[in-house]
């Protein structure tokens, strides 16, 4: 079945510092790619999505590429700040016959110091 | 604009005690609805899904269940809570790419 793996944390940085959080995942159909972010105590939301290959999701000066040759979605950020503390999770959504379905991974603490 | 709300936010019970947290969305007909639970440290587990009034899909055999009484309701029970059943319980719809929209939340802690 499909399935997602990311690195495991937690990731500490230093404020402006380069972020990269990997993630791979198995498919068999051709799945929309999200990832998720959590702060703390709080629900989760929407980062960014790529729904098929080359795609490149970015917001909030976040990004993500959907490569399909090595089944990647990797986030990344060029300069973090104190206030990116949060856990990230990476998903895939795939269409089925009760509608989409979405499969987490066990998602990445980040922990960034001033 | 979409709305979703699910209450209570905190509640803690005694084991063995009955569960109920209802979920609400406005804005929209005829969502897919979720139940997540997402463990301490851990990822987040599909609990249940529906596509529809009536029809509630489970994913992992446990004691809960769900139910969607009206469109735009859905419902986590239990009628008797079990320590491994703490938490933090997320309702979610889904957008027409497939991206959830998730609730605040609802933690629950079995004592």
């Amino acid at each position: 079945g499909d399935s997602v793996t990311q690195m495991e944390g937690p990731v500490t940085l230093s404020e402006e510092a380069f972020l990269t959080i990997n993630c791979t995942y198995t498919a068999t159909g051709y799945p929309s790619l999200f990832w998720y972010v959590q702060y703390p105590g709080e629900g989760l939301q929407l980062l960014l999505k790529a729904t098929k290959a080359d795609d490149k999701g970015s917001n909030k000066g976040f990004e993500a590429t959907y490569r399909k040759e090595t089944t990647s979605f990797h986030l990344e950020k060029g300069s973090v700040q104190v206030s990116d503390s949060a856990v990230y999770f990476c998903a895939l959504s795939d269409r089925n016959t009760g509608g989409f379905k979405t499969i987490f991974g066990a998602g990445t603490r980040l922990f960034v110091k001033a | 604009s979409q709305t979703i709300h699910q209450w209570p936010a905190t509640l803690v019970q005694p084991v063995g005690s009955p569960l109920s947290l209802e979920c609400t969305v406005e804005g929209t007909s005829n969502p897919n609805l979720y139940w997540y639970r997402q463990a301490a440290g851990r990822g987040l587990q599909l609990l249940f899904y529906s596509v529809g009034i009536g029809q509630i899909s489970s994913e992992v055999p446990q004691n809960l269940s769900a139910s969607r009484p009206q469109d735009r309701q859905f419902i986590l029970s239990s009628k008797k809570l079990l320590l491994s059943d703490s938490g933090f319980y997320l309702c979610a719809w889904t957008l027409p790419r497939g991206e959830l929209f998730f609730g605040e939340g609802s933690r629950l802690t079995v004592l």
